[in-house]
């Protein structure tokens, strides 16, 4: 079935250094979705990307919808301690009745 | 507005037992799911609805069941516990209208040990 493989797993980070990820699929998707979550927490939506080589920025969070449809980024710029968590893309699939999610990186920020 | 709730927000269970996983929505979303995470995994779908009186299977449905009688609840039930169902289980509810429609709204999580 479809998967979606996001890289890094994990980072460790200084407060204040700019992070990048990404997420990629061997099969076309329509739309990306960013997630984050908090540690203890369900995961919350950060970003959604509809069109190939759409920006998007939400805060000091950027994402794009690769040009292939295949892959999308997600760059985090100067990061702060609550930027710690788990990023997860993710992306609807079965006629949008259910959605796949990659396994995730997992950010640690070190003030 | 509360959002997702879910209950019990930790279990531990023996080997064998039962036990449902309640998971109520207030935003009367039609969409609801039930996912489980593994530690250092992603999340993997174990059921889905659609609405009231339908519901259909994720990637990951054995020894799982489900039931949706009303647009508010989607529990999850287990009937035969075992070691490999220890996880943390999300309910998430989703509009499906709107601005971005595929957003998901994710409950705070049950942590389930089976021992």
């Amino acid at each position: 079935g479809q998967q979606l493989n996001q890289s890094p797993q994990s980072m460790f980070i200084q407060e204040g250094e700019d992070v990048s990820m990404n997420c990629t699929s061997s099969s076309i998707f329509n739309t990306w979705l960013w997630y984050k979550q908090d540690p203890g927490e369900g995961p919350v939506l950060l970003i959604a990307l509809y069109k190939a080589g759409e920006l998007t920025s939400n805060g000091r969070l950027t994402a794009q919808f690769g040009i292939t449809r295949k892959d999308s980024f997600l760059n985090i710029s100067a990061s702060i301690p609550s930027d710690v968590g788990i990023y997860f893309c993710a992306g609807p699939v079965s006629g949008g009745f259910k959605t796949i999610f990659g396994a995730g990186t997992r950010l640690f920020v070190k003030a | 507005n509360a959002g997702v709730t879910q209950t019990p927000k930790f279990r531990i269970l023996k080997i064998g037992q039962s036990m449902t996983l309640q998971c109520t929505q207030d935003m009367n979303h039609n969409y609801m799911y039930w996912y489980r995470q593994d530690p250092g995994m992603g999340l993997k779908l174990i059921y889905y609805s659609v609405g009231a009186g339908i519901t259909d299977k994720g990637e990951v449905p054995n020894g799982y069941n489900v039931s949706r009688s009303t647009t508010e609840d989607f529990p999850l039930r287990l009937e035969l516990a075992a070691p490999s169902q220890t996880s943390v289980y999300f309910c998430a509810s989703s509009p499906r209208t709107g601005v971005i429609q595929e957003t998901q709204y994710f409950g705070p999580g049950t942590r389930l040990l089976v021992l």
